[in-house]
C-alpha cells in the first residue's frame, strides 16, 4: 500500500487530454514539492515534472503539473501512442519510515 | 552528456549479499547526491535511501535499516549500494538516480532528474 494514492489506470484516445491524480497528506504533498516520472515499458523512469509544475529541458509543454493542498495532478494534452506508460508521483515525507515516497503508479493507455 | 551507468545483472542465493555500482559522468560528481530506488517485478517504485557524494551523509528507508549500505568513491565518481541477507522479495530492478544537494544535504527540490539504466537482482535458491 503506497503512501501516495494514484488511480491504477487511465485511458483516453489519441489527441485527447488526460489527468492523473496523486493524493497524499500534510506530511508529504501538503508541505513538499511533487515530481512526476514516466516509465515506458522496460525502461528506467524519466523525470517529467519537478517542483510541482516545472518541466526539465526537453519535456514538451503537453505535460503539466499542479498541486493543491494535499493533492497533485499531472496533465497530458494531445495524447500520442508513445505516451503509453506508467506514471508515478513522488515527494518528500516527514514520517519516520522514509524520507521520500512514491505513488503506486498509473498505467496510461492510449486507445 | 550527463549519465549514470550501472553494473550488470546479478543472481544471488538467499542470505547472500549484492553490491550494485552506479558510475556518474558528464557532471561534477560531488555536486549532487545519489538516491537508490527499486522496483519488484510488476510493482511500483520503492525508495531505498540516498547518500550525499559531498560528505557521505546518508538516509535509509526504515524497512531496510541494518541490511543496506550506500557508499561513494569520489575518485571514480561511483556510488555503491550493498544489500545483505537477501530474501526472495528483494528480487527487483535496482536504480540509482541523481538528486540535488546543498552542502551535502539532499534538498526537497528538483526531483530525481537523471536515472541509471537499472540493475536486475534475482534472489533464488
Amino acid at each position: 500500500q503506497s503512501v501516495l494514492t494514484q488511480p491504477p489506470s487511465v485511458s483516453a484516445a489519441p489527441g485527447q487530454k488526460v489527468t492523473i491524480s496523486c493524493s497524499g497528506s500534510s506530511s508529504n504533498i501538503g508541505n513538499n514539492y511533487v515530481s512526476w516520472y514516466q516509465q515506458l515499458p522496460g525502461t528506467a523512469p524519466k523525470l517529467l515534472i519537478y517542483d510541482n509544475n516545472k518541466r526539465p529541458s526537453g519535456i514538451p509543454d503537453r505535460f503539466s503539473g499542479s498541486k493543491s493542498g494535499t493533492s497533485a495532478t499531472l496533465g497530458i494534452t494531445g495524447l500520442q501512442t508513445g505516451d503509453e506508460a506508467d506514471y508515478y508521483c513522488g515527494t518528500w515525507d516527514s514520517s519516520l519510515s522514509a524520507f521520500w515516497v512514491f505513488g503506486g503508479g498509473t498505467k496510461l493507455t492510449v486507445l | 552528456q550527463v549519465q549514470l551507468v550501472q553494473s550488470g545483472a546479478e543472481v544471488k542465493k538467499p542470505g547472500a549479499s549484492v553490491k550494485v555500482s552506479c558510475k556518474a559522468s558528464g557532471y561534477t560528481f560531488t555536486t549532487y547526491g545519489i538516491s537508490w530506488v527499486r522496483q519488484a517485478p510488476g510493482q511500483g517504485l520503492e525508495w531505498m535511501g540516498w547518500i550525499s557524494t559531498y560528505n557521505g551523509n546518508k538516509n535509509y528507508a526504515q524497512k531496510l535499516q541494518g541490511r543496506v549500505t550506500m557508499t561513494t568513491d569520489t575518485s571514480t565518481s561511483t556510488a555503491y549500494m550493498e544489500l545483505r541477507s537477501l530474501r526472495s522479495d528483494d528480487t527487483a530492478v535496482y536504480y540509482c538516480a541523481r538528486v540535488r544537494t546543498i552542502f551535502g544535504v539532499v534538498t526537497p527540490t528538483g526531483g530525481m532528474d537523471v536515472w541509471g539504466q537499472g540493475t536486475t537482482v534475482t534472489v533464488s535458491s
